[in-house]
């Protein structure tokens, strides 16, 4: 398996823009996750789905914040408008539940710089 | 809400020397522990998860060792080598399935 695919791997956008971060998971995976990393604070969780579906999107930072998974093969993270603060990695994740140890399986991130 | 704290922040040691990063985590009722360990600008490669019914977990020169009532695990990286500067993050995953991170560990081993 080629593991979560994240596109783009660099996006730099001026404040104001409207910004879209995808993600492919795991081919059978059904739980998906969203992170995001900062110097400030670390990795946080921002939202994640089971079987497509928002289970809990508590750390969604604002409403400026979006996101939504169509079909298991494909997840967006949407930012409108972007702000400077934005600036940080995005990591994509995907898990199974049948493999009980509940393991996530991360991709290589999408670093987001706002000017 | 599950809190995770990384000791030290950050570890300068010798080539050779063994390394000993610290992870504790506040609410027991966890899955599993995972060690992950991550190069700057780059992304996460998982090196061992512990289930919660595991004591310890090895891979090579890695061992981690978990001791879920007290809130404790500890990895443990045996004849340290320049290869192995990064930073280290130990996450547990909740209830909840949510997977929350310590702010990590970041190791320089000197040639």
């Amino acid at each position: 398996d080629a593991g979560v695919i994240q596109s783009p791997r660099h996006e730099v956008t001026e404040m104001g823009q409207e910004v879209t971060l995808r993600c492919k998971p795991i081919s059978g995976h059904d739980y998906l996750f969203w992170y995001r990393q900062t110097m400030m604070r670390g990795l946080e969780l921002l939202i994640y789905f089971n079987n497509n579906v928002p289970i809990d999107d508590s750390g969604m930072p604002e409403d400026r914040f979006s996101a939504k998974m169509p079909n298991a093969s494909f997840s967006t993270l949407k930012i409108q408008p972007s702000e400077p603060r934005d600036s940080a990695v995005y990591f994509c994740a995907s898990s199974f539940s049948w493999q009980r140890n509940y393991e996530q399986y991360f991709g290589p991130g999408t670093r987001l710089t706002v000017t | 809400k599950q809190e995770v704290t990384q000791i030290p922040a950050a570890l300068s040691v010798p080539e050779g020397e063994n390394l000993v990063l610290n992870c504790s985590f506040t609410d027991s009722a966890i899955y599993n522990l995972q060690w992950f360990r991550q190069d700057p600008g780059k992304g996460l490669t998982s090196l061992l998860l512990i289930q919660s019914s595991q004591r310890e977990q090895t891979s090579g020169r890695l061992n981690a060792s978990l001791d879920k009532s007290s809130g404790r695990s500890t990895l443990y990286i045996a004849a340290s080598q320049p290869g192995d500067s990064a930073t280290y993050l130990c996450a547990v995953t909740t209830n909840d399935y949510k997977l929350s991170f310590g702010a990590g560990t970041t190791v320089t081993v000197r040639a």
